[in-house]
């Protein structure tokens, strides 16, 4: 079985600030991975997805894979109060037909 | 509407009812999901649905049946429930299995008394 591991938070920077979210993966086969914001109350968003092929740049967000230490990580730049949330990494299953997803890290951003 | 919607989005109901959550999804996609998500614990598959047709059962127990009529719809039918069924249920679609860009619905928040 699959596993993603996120440490819960919550992860406090202050506006402008990097911010650096963490997710550990178990299958050293996964080949895609996906990065989803939750604000609180609310459902997922897919913010970012990348394969194992490089890491992916989207505005403020950048995903990064080591594929070594099996992590990916997701950059915020210029860190917003409005980027905090709780960030969900994902990993498809091993039938590919779904996605496995870690408990989440929450971010708070403090102006 | 657009995006993907469910109804009711509160619901409270006592362990000898029987409901039903609906999710609509207005993208036209062929593959939809549920998922249970609780406090304190990730986001758990329940079952997806590809074309109508169930290709996964994540060991959920029988007092939840899905139904797939078409694949703009979804249904979880529940009965006899438990107080930890309690949670927030999300339905998702995506363009096929392969495409993992899940698009959720707002959810429906369920308690069970």
């Amino acid at each position: 079985q699959k596993e993603v591991e996120q440490n819960s938070g919550p992860l406090s920077v202050p506006e402008g600030a990097i911010a650096s979210l963490n997710c550990t993966y178990s299958d050293r086969g996964s080949q895609s991975f996906f990065w989803y914001r939750q604000y609180s109350g609310k459902s997922p968003e897919l913010i970012m997805f990348i394969y194992s092929n490089g890491d992916k740049e989207d505005g403020r967000f950048t995903a990064q894979l080591n594929k070594a230490s099996q992590y990916v990580s997701l950059l915020i730049r210029d860190s917003q109060p409005s980027d905090s949330a709780t960030y969900l990494c994902a990993v498809p299953n091993q039938a590919g037909t779904a996605l496995i997803f870690g408990k989440g890290t929450t971010l708070s951003v403090s102006s | 509407e657009t995006g993907v919607t469910q109804t009711p989005r509160h619901l409270v109901m006592g362990m000898t009812n029987k409901k039903s959550l609906k999710c609509e999804q207005h993208l036209g996609h062929n593959a939809m999901y549920w998922y249970k998500q609780s406090a304190k614990k990730p986001l758990e598959l329940m079952f997806v649905y590809s074309l109508e047709e169930r290709v996964e059962n994540n060991s959920v127990p029988s007092r939840f049946s899905p139904e797939c009529p078409n694949s703009s719809h979804l249904f979880l039918h529940l009965h006899t429930l438990q107080p930890e069924d309690s949670a927030l249920y999300l339905c998702a679609s995506s363009q096929d299995l392969r495409d993992r860009g899940q698009f959720f619905g707002p959810g429906t928040r369920l308690t069970v008394l």
